[in-house]
């Protein structure tokens, strides 16, 4: 168990207002990974976090911002949900082994989101 | 994109059987990494291998690792139902990890 909680877990929401996941970890990992999961597009990372305040976009960030302002926490923010967003969100950390910076992440159980 | 893509998208062997998975990539890697997802659950780190290596065993998992293709394998040796579930690749780089699209595995009782 690498201490992960997201919520909310599900939420069903309609198309336009704002809607926020919270990512809790309980240790102190630097780096913190927003992914969502959809049939047929496996894991596409959205954002990620190396440090408080420190943030960079995946692949899929259009429509998305994210917040880092204690180690624990990262928020994922969509500004006005579109029925695109309805997904699996899972957040990550990562777990630095050795010199390298290799790393093998760690998920939490998914928040799933349906926007109508 | 990035991402990698498994092979075979889908996979049903017994119990007893081997599984064999396959991974391709697109760009450079420092590791390439194997984790499994349980239906509705979170996925789970199963294997790492580094770029310098070309082999590594973990319990029932092989993984092989040929960086001039771009390519990986997984096998699961003596498969049991539990090992029901998806897998999926991922290529590690120094701050990120790009997972292909997943592998659905079934072991028939």
């Amino acid at each position: 168990d690498a201490g992960i909680t997201q919520s909310p877990r599900h939420k069903v929401t309609e198309t336009g207002t704002p809607v926020t996941l919270r990512c809790h970890q309980t240790e102190n990992h630097r780096y913190m990974y927003w992914y969502r999961q959809d049939p047929g597009h496996g894991l596409r990372l959205i954002h990620y976090s190396y440090g408080v305040k420190d943030t960079d976009k995946g692949e899929v960030s259009d429509g998305y911002s994210v917040s880092r302002s204690k180690t624990e926490d990262f928020l994922l923010t969509l500004e006005s949900a579109t029925s695109s967003q309805t997904s699996v969100y899972f957040c990550a950390i990562r777990k630095i082994t050795g010199t390298s910076g290799t790393g093998e992440l760690f998920f939490g159980e998914g928040s799933r989101l349906t926007v109508l | 994109s990035q991402q990698g893509e498994e092979d075979p998208q889908a996979l049903s062997i017994q119990e007893g059987e081997n599984a064999t998975m396959n991974c391709s990539y697109k760009t450079s890697i420092n590791n390439l990494q194997w984790y499994r997802q349980n239906s509705g659950r979170g996925l789970v780190h199963l294997i790492l291998i580094r770029s310098n290596e070309r082999e590594k065993h973990s319990g029932r998992l092989r993984v092989t690792l040929d960086t001039s293709k771009k390519s990986s394998s997984l096998l699961i040796t003596a498969s049991r139902a539990a090992d029901t579930a998806s897998y999926f690749c991922a290529q590690g780089g120094s701050e990120k990890l790009v997972f292909g699209k997943g592998m659905k595995l079934t072991v028939n009782p």
